[in-house]
């Protein structure tokens, strides 16, 4: 199976800071990579799919970039609403699998 | 809007099977990939496996042989049943519409709508 990880586990931001979460691959992915969003007690919202595609409805100041095996997720301008765990996830080959996730707590 | 809704028991005894069925309402089940994803407390999520609307499926091998995905388009709904549970299969189940995109090299393929989930427990 290929492995997700994602760092760091967890981060300190405040409202309007950026925030850069990385995730990488165990092998060669290309753009098979999507990011979620999940809020305590709901389930994960797509933000990112193909590894930088905006999904509908997603605010611009999120942004992903990457190929191959590293990845990032950017948050250009935190959001009080912005405050969630992160996850990565890859869907080059079957099992698809995802990272354990980056928790963004408030400062 | 499509909207996929999780229905099942929330406790299940060990050595019994857990059965769970989403049902996807504001849009057809005849197309698309269905799954089902799991996360046990504390812990990341994991992918159990997909069916699509013609009956093809695919399960996690981390499960050991244990799931059944079926899928019944009329009444747009599918289903999961994981066999001889143990504690360890105690986890919120979500069930996820996965879409695809092409760019003429492959197809990429995503979670775009989520049920909201659904805790089971295994005990006693």
């Amino acid at each position: 199976d290929i492995q997700m990880t994602q760092s760091p586990s967890s981060l300190s931001a405040s409202v309007g800071d950026r925030v850069t979460i990385t995730c990488r691959a165990s092998q060669s992915i290309t753009t098979f990579l999507n990011w979620y969003q999940q809020k305590p007690g709901k389930a994960p919202k797509l933000l990112i799919y193909v590894a930088s595609s905006l999904a509908s409805g997603v605010p611009s100041r999120f942004s992903g970039s990457g190929s191959g095996t590293d990845f990032t997720l950017t948050i250009t301008s935190l959001q009080p609403e912005d405050f969630a765990t992160y996850f990565c996830q890859q869907t080059y080959t079957t099992p698809w699998t995802f990272g354990l996730g980056t928790k963004v707590e408030i400062k | 809007q499509v909207q996929l809704q999780e229905s099942g028991p929330g406790l299940v005894k060990p050595s019994e099977t857990l059965s769970l069925t989403c049902t996807v309402s504001g849009g057809s089940i005849s197309t698309y990939y269905w799954s089902w994803i799991r996360q046990r407390p504390g812990n990341g999520l994991e992918w159990i496996g997909y069916i699509y609307y013609s009956g093809t499926s695919y399960h996690n091998p981390s499960l050991k042989g244990r799931v059944t995905i079926s899928i019944d388009t009329s009444k747009n709904q599918f289903s999961l049943k994981v066999s001889s549970v143990t504690a360890a299969d105690t986890a919120v189940y979500y069930c996820a519409r996965g879409s695809t995109e092409y760019d003429g090299r492959g197809y990429y393929y995503f979670f775009d709508y989520w049920g909201q989930g659904n805790l089971v427990t295994v005990s006693s």
